[in-house]
């Protein structure tokens, strides 16, 4: 059971260049999340998705954008990339949040560590 | 909007001392309140959680956490800590309408264990 799964591990882009990251998730999980945790700074929510096709900005979404075509698959897309997006990514996902349906726990991806020069 | 504070950014215990990591939320109804601890390199793991019943709740490693609502309060605790304890902590909050179910993290507390 593979669980999270985030590609590239680790990424060098330049100014300006587009990039995505690619998040799998194999639990049949109805929520992912990505987070960006810089230091100092904790985990800031970017985007979110409830659902296939369902998706809503979290606290930093401004230079990233996401998909959710399959209940599988949650990229995160860089546009055009800024040192300022230089970070760790993480993908995250469960089946839902609340207490009725799940333990609470959010199973998270290994990370992706995004340098922008 | 939900929020949590993390009063510190890191503290240092000896091997074998308490530990009390703090964690204060700001949100309008009953919280869903998780502790998560983060190893070097690695992604994050539940530790422990509270969504309703006992204030006291258990978790995995010997850590146990208190909710005290009118202190708008989740503060971990573990009696007795080991060298392997060494690592970041992040207390997190979550939301509970449905369709807007999502976690805030705090800025973690990184904890020294010295021996």
């Amino acid at each position: 059971n593979a669980g999270v799964t985030q590609t590239p591990k680790f990424r060098i882009l330049k100014i300006g260049q587009s990039m995505t990251l690619q998040c799998t998730q194999d639990m049949n999980h109805n929520y992912m999340y990505w987070y960006r945790q810089d230091p100092g700074m904790g985990l800031k929510l970017i985007y979110y998705s409830v659902g296939a096709g369902i998706t809503d900005k979290g606290e930093v979404p401004n230079g990233y954008n996401v998909s959710r075509s399959t209940t599988e698959d949650f990229p995160l897309r860089l546009e055009l990339a800024a040192p300022s997006q230089t970070s760790v990514y993480f993908c995250a996902s469960i089946t839902r949040l609340t207490q009725r349906m799940n333990t609470g726990e959010l199973f998270f991806g290994e990370g992706s560590r995004l340098t922008v020069l | 909007a939900q929020s949590v504070t993390q009063p510190d950014i890191h503290i240092t215990v000896s091997e074998g001392a308490s530990l009390e990591l703090r964690c204060n939320y700001s949100y309008g109804a009953t919280p869903y309140l998780f502790w998560y601890v983060q190893s070097p390199g690695q992604g994050l793991q539940l530790l422990l959680k509270y969504f309703s019943g006992d204030t006291l709740v258990q978790g995995i490693k010997g850590f146990e956490a208190e909710f005290k609502r009118s202190q708008s309060s989740f503060n971990l605790r573990k009696p007795s800590v080991h060298w392997s304890d060494a690592a970041e902590y992040f207390c997190a909050v979550g939301a509970s309408n449905f369709g807007n179910e999502k976690l805030t993290f705090g800025t973690g507390t990184r904890l020294t264990i010295i021996p």
